[in-house]
């Protein structure tokens, strides 16, 4: 099976764009979630996804947003981006809602510079 | 916020020695995951361990799990260069995302 794939793996972007990234994620699997990784926080949750629904989401303001399709594959977009929003975002998905409690399988995350 | 802290921060060793890294959490758990980060790629699942479990194993991989003092283990067996990475522990718990610790790097020279 293919592993989860994220698009693009390198971004540069000025401050006050948005950006989408994608994820695709194993195939059968219904649970996406996203995670920004920076130096200063580590990883920190931003949403899950199941079943085209946004289920669990963290502690990140409204700028960052996302969303879920039909196939599972989810798009998650950051508007007004400011120069703290640099980091590596990494997809995740696993087979049930709640990854939290299975496995849950890595992309090789996508790499957003903001200028 | 971080569940997980993981324990030392950094850790140098040489190859064939062996490697022991902990993680100590805050709150119930439902299980707690090992995951390895290579260079800011993406994280590689290796062991996941069951509020019921006590111990694991992987190949060259033990994962212990102390409920009551709220703490795991990771111990790397016989080292290799390849070993080279960072280490995260994270928690889980139903209903919510897993929670990532600040990870441990591990450093293996030949």
């Amino acid at each position: 099976k293919a592993g989860v794939t994220q698009t693009p793996r390198y971004l540069i972007k000025t401050r006050g764009q948005q950006v989408t990234l994608s994820c695709s994620p194993i195939s059968g699997h219904r649970s996406v979630s996203w995670y920004q990784q920076t130096p200063g926080q580590g990883l920190q949750f931003l949403f899950e996804y199941f079943s085209e629904t946004q289920r669990n989401k963290g502690n990140f303001p409204g700028r960052f947003s996302g969303r879920q399709f039909s196939n599972s594959r989810s798009e998650m977009n950051v508007s007004t981006l400011e120069l703290g929003d640099s980091a590596l975002y990494l997809c995740a998905s696993s087979l049930v809602l709640g990854g939290s409690t299975d496995t849950q399988y890595f992309g090789p995350g996508t790499r957003l510079t903001v200028l | 916020s971080q569940q997980g802290e993981e324990d030392p921060q950094a850790l140098s060793i040489q190859e064939g020695e062996n490697a022991t890294m902990n993680c100590s959490y805050k709150t119930s758990i439902n299980n707690l995951q090992w995951y390895r980060q290579n260079s800011g790629r993406g994280l590689v699942h290796l062991i996941l361990i069951r509020s019921n479990e006590r111990e694991k194993h992987s190949g060259r991989l033990r994962v212990t799990l102390d409920t009551s003092k709220k703490s795991s283990s990771l111990l790397i067996t016989a080292s290799r260069a390849a070993d080279t990475a960072s280490y995260f522990c994270a928690t889980g718990q139903a209903g919510t995302a897993l929670i990532f610790g600040k990870g441990t790097t591990l450093s293996v020279s030949s």
